[in-house]
């Protein structure tokens, strides 16, 4: 499926880089979202967007900001990450976020990060 | 808070067999339910998602229920083949966004 396409696919980064994670979505999807896939974790929610305005964070650290610039782009601006930050992240899209009824979130292949 | 639990962690079965996966959730106030796909290195495939009204979906050798009351679900594979080898996620969705909660995921393994 290529609804929800993220760039790069892997990225290798040192503590002091900045860099940024791209998702973007061709299904007319009106709601975004950040996962985080750690080893042997469930997937974390970080980030919600709906109609390009952040409704949700999940206590996530400050070294992670994301960027909705509009309903198809989301961005994940990354920056002094540490080791434990290593993981799959992966971006997902519905037709809007919230409430009941059949809200099926589609996702992306994920970007693997790795902190050196 | 909502906590999704499955087992069995990982299951190995030969092909052919009919099997069931599940998916047990804490807070029965879930708006629906949904069951993923991942194959290694790759990102989540939607394969059923059971609203809160409805108790199954089908998809062809899939058949997923939801039963609110008791707090499960179950994947339920017949005719299992070496293709059907992955992880298979649940997810229940709840709160103000109707945030998707994930559990651990059971990986099975199909063998030839």
């Amino acid at each position: 499926e290529t609804g929800v396409t993220q760039t790069p696919r892997h990225l290798v980064m040192g503590m002091t880089n900045k860099k940024s994670l791209k998702c973007e979505q061709h299904l007319g999807h009106n709601a975004m979202y950040w996962y985080k896939q750690s080893a042997k974790k469930p997937l974390e929610l970080m980030f919600v967007y709906s109609l390009e305005e952040r409704v949700e964070n999940n206590s996530v650290p400050s070294r992670f900001s994301p960027e909705c610039p509009n309903s198809s782009h989301l961005f994940l601006h990354l920056h002094t990450l540490q080791p434990e930050d290593s993981a799959l992240y992966l971006c997902a899209s519905s037709q809007r976020a919230g409430g009941q009824g059949h809200q099926p979130q589609h996702f992306g292949d994920g970007t693997r990060l790795s902190i050196l | 808070k909502q906590e999704v639990t499955q087992i069995p962690a990982a299951l190995s079965v030969p092909e052919g067999e009919n099997l069931v996966l599940n998916c047990s959730f804490t807070d029965s106030a879930i708006y629906n339910l949904q069951w993923f796909r991942q194959d290694p290195g790759k990102g989540l495939t939607s394969l059923l998602l059971i609203q809160s009204s409805q108790r199954e979906q089908t998809s062809g050798r899939l058949n997923a229920s939801l039963d609110k009351s008791s707090g499960r679900s179950t994947l339920y594979i017949a005719a299992s083949q070496p293709g059907d080898s992955a992880t298979y996620l649940c997810a229940g969705g709840g709160g103000s966004q109707g945030n998707l909660i994930f559990g651990k995921g059971t990986k099975l393994s199909v063998k030839p």
